[in-house]
């Protein structure tokens, strides 16, 4: 089982649609949970971390956080073309070793 | 702007040679890292440096090299005993240790061996 892991994708969805991108983890012990955009080619930047169960809200993002369930969702409303790119999740490990694992990253396409 | 600069954007190595990518960033940040992306993988650390003069492997470090003698600075040499060394490598920083705070990243270099 990987320690991160989100669906490759492409995820397509509609312009002005809800797109739905989810990560689920390994670690119950980990602590904090990230999701970075990656467009083709280029860099990744941060959207959003989370560190407690629930919802955060940055204008059009919501990243949910179930520690129980051992998943990270990130939520874009009103989705536009310009968001079309991959979206990476990480995850800070409990413990000593406190890294930060990166799943692969899933393909979000907005059709305009 | 403060910002993370990597050089080359491109690179071309031929089997057998040392190249090196340069990162430099002016964040002032104490900790900097080397990450491998490889397509249809996530990224995997190589190296990291939480303080000058200090660094620690990652999970891929074999065939690699670094060093941290200024903050500013944190150069990755990619030899020629990396086996399989064509990439995407990015460098990042962060204000704290690994994975306890955000990482901003630089532009990335490409490396292609011929």
């Amino acid at each position: 089982q990987k320690e991160v892991e989100q669906n490759s994708g492409p995820l397509s969805v509609p312009e002005g649609a809800i797109a739905s991108l989810n990560c689920t983890y390994s670690d119950r012990g980990s602590q904090s949970f990230f999701w970075y955009r990656q467009y083709s080619g280029k860099s990744p930047e941060l959207i959003m971390f989370i560190y407690s169960n629930g919802d955060k809200e940055d204008g059009r993002f919501t990243a949910q956080l179930n520690k129980a369930s051992q998943y990270v969702s990130l939520l874009i409303r009103d989705s536009q073309p310009s968001d079309s790119a991959t979206y990476l999740c990480a995850v800070r490990l409990g413990g000593a070793t406190n890294k930060l694992i990166f799943g692969t990253g899933t393909l979000l396409a907005v059709q305009p | 702007d403060g910002g993370i600069t990597q050089s080359p954007k491109y690179l071309f190595r031929k089997e057998g040679q040392n190249v090196t990518l340069s990162c430099e960033q002016n964040l002032n940040h104490d900790a900097m890292y080397w990450y491998r992306q490889d397509p249809g993988q996530g990224l995997r650390l190589i190296y990291y440096s939480q303080i000058v003069n200090d660094f620690q492997k990652g999970d891929i470090a074999e065939g690699y090299s670094v060093s941290r003698e200024k903050k500013e600075s944190f150069p990755l040499t990619v030899t020629s005993a990396q086996k399989n060394p064509t990439a995407f490598y990015l460098c990042a920083s962060s204000i704290g240790t690994l994975g306890a705070n955000v990482l901003t990243f630089g532009a990335g270099s490409r490396l292609t061996v011929l």
